[in-house]
């Protein structure tokens, strides 16, 4: 497609409740970034895939959080068991491949985002 | 990582007024994004500015990152510029990994 999609829109579950999220990226994207915006905290990041190397899962705040990503481009975050604090806008961004010359493009494009309410 | 500063955190305008968003970075960036987001939470891009001016119709941005700091020009606002706006860097060392973002400017016009 023309942008990042993400599925569903929304999602309400309830508490303890495990939810799938997934993210599209643009077509020919090599690294795919998970951030969540929930109110109050602002933009914050969960995890980042680059083509083939291991994900950087610094930003997943527990073990509940999971992501996968497959061939190399759709991605899915597993929540498990979910809490109230895990509900937040989950936003994916995608970024082509970086090098343009000298210089390193790390523009990010963002999908819609997945409004996620843990009743 | 680094830390990311914007002012104001809000902005009252009458249409048709200029304003200047600042976002201001705890060390030297390579890169930089500004973002518009939307009243439906979508982030848009506005300008990826590492360094330099750039003009996009009534928008434009300036990146001086060895003072790291980067400013958002809006003139004569519309009532459709109204949201949030993020800018947003990598670690100096982590030039392609996540981004930080500040917490925002939330700017509303009035007709």
């Amino acid at each position: 497609g023309a942008g990042v999609s993400q599925s569903p829109s929304n999602k309400v579950t309830e508490k303890g409740k495990d939810v799938e999220l997934r993210c599209d990226p643009i077509s020919g994207h090599t690294a795919l970034y998970w951030y969540r915006q929930s109110l109050g905290q602002g933009l914050e990041f969960l995890i980042y895939f680059q083509g083939n190397s291991a994900p950087d899962k610094s930003g997943l705040p527990s073990d509940r959080f999971s992501a996968e990503r497959t061939g190399g481009s759709v991605s899915t975050l597993t929540i498990q068991r979910t809490q109230q604090e895990d509900s937040a806008v989950y936003l994916c961004a995608s970024r082509p491949w970086s090098a343009a010359g000298s210089q390193l493009h790390n523009e990010q494009f963002f999908g819609p985002g997945t409004r996620l309410t843990v009743l | 990582g680094i830390q990311v500063e914007q002012s104001p955190p809000d902005l009252i305008l009458q249409e048709g007024a200029n304003s200047t968003l600042r976002c201001n970075f705890s060390d030297s960036v390579n890169n930089l994004q500004w973002f518009h987001q939307n009243p439906w939470g979508q982030l848009i891009n506005l300008f990826y500015i590492p360094s330099g001016t750039k003009q996009n119709g009534r928008l434009s941005a300036t990146t001086v990152a060895t003072e790291r700091y980067s400013l958002l020009y809006i003139s004569s606002s519309q009532t459709t510029d109204s949201g949030v706006y993020f800018c947003a860097a990598p670690d100096r060392g982590s030039t392609l990994g996540r981004l930080y973002f500040g917490r925002g400017t939330q700017l509303t016009v009035w007709p």
